[in-house]
């Protein structure tokens, strides 16, 4: 069964630096998604991608971050300025036309 | 926006006595709420969604219940196993965003402990 996939599993960064975060959604998705999740805490949405723009952000999605399909497979978040704040664990999810919404593994974030 | 409250936050079980998480939303417009089973270190999995227009779905142990006029729905396991213990997250989706790919708005979790 195809899956989201996510590189790195682990990322650490020292403060002021920029990451850029990787995924690749299942093939056929259209909607594509960042969320991210502080430890011990709830997943909280960022960002929704559709049609090559970007369709609904979040509170938390300022301008250090940004999101880029740059080809037909990958789908990334970039946080140009990372704070220590930043640290979380921070999925990408897809789906298809069905709501269904397909979690990637992760990527934990370490701002030091 | 979505908020979504989440009720209890943990809840310890007989195994095969049966589990109930309720979580209450705040946004008329959202037609779609998914239940994610999330296992420590894991990523979020689905384990069963209703959209607005129905009232009860079911799918062996696992059933969810939605009272779209109070705005509450619920989750229903029945015959807790111990592979059922994790951490699930109700959510909600964001139908006032107008768009098609809706973010969601998840509750704060409930840490399901099935005692043998």
């Amino acid at each position: 069964e195809p899956e989201v996939t996510q590189t790195p599993s682990h990322q650490v960064t020292q403060m002021g630096q920029e990451v850029i975060l990787r995924c690749v959604p299942i093939s056929n998705h259209l909607y594509f998604y960042w969320y991210r999740q502080i430890l011990g805490q709830k997943v909280e949405f960022l960002v929704s991608f559709y049609n090559n723009e970007i369709s609904e952000k979040s509170e938390i999605f300022d301008d250090q971050f940004s999101v880029e399909r740059p080809d037909g497979s990958n789908f990334t978040l970039k946080i140009r300025s990372t704070k220590l704040e930043d640290s979380a664990m921070y999925f990408c999810a897809s789906r298809s036309e069905a709501e269904t919404q397909y979690f990637g593994p992760g990527t934990r974030l370490l701002v030091l | 926006g979505e908020n979504v409250e989440q009720h209890p936050s943990t809840l310890s079980v007989q195994e095969g006595d049966s589990a109930v998480i309720k979580c209450t939303y705040s946004d008329s417009a959202s037609n779609y709420f998914p239940w994610y089973k999330q296992e420590l270190g894991k990523r979020p999995q689905l384990i069963i969604d209703i959209r607005s227009n129905v009232g009860e779905k079911k799918d062996q142990r696992i059933a969810v219940t939605l009272n779209k006029t109070a705005k509450h729905f619920s989750l229903h396991i029945t015959e807790t196993q111990p592979e059922d213990s994790a951490v699930y997250f109700c959510a909600a989706n964001h139908g006032y965003s107008g768009g098609g790919a809706d973010g969601l708005t998840f509750g704060k979790g409930t840490h399901l402990i099935i005692q043998p």
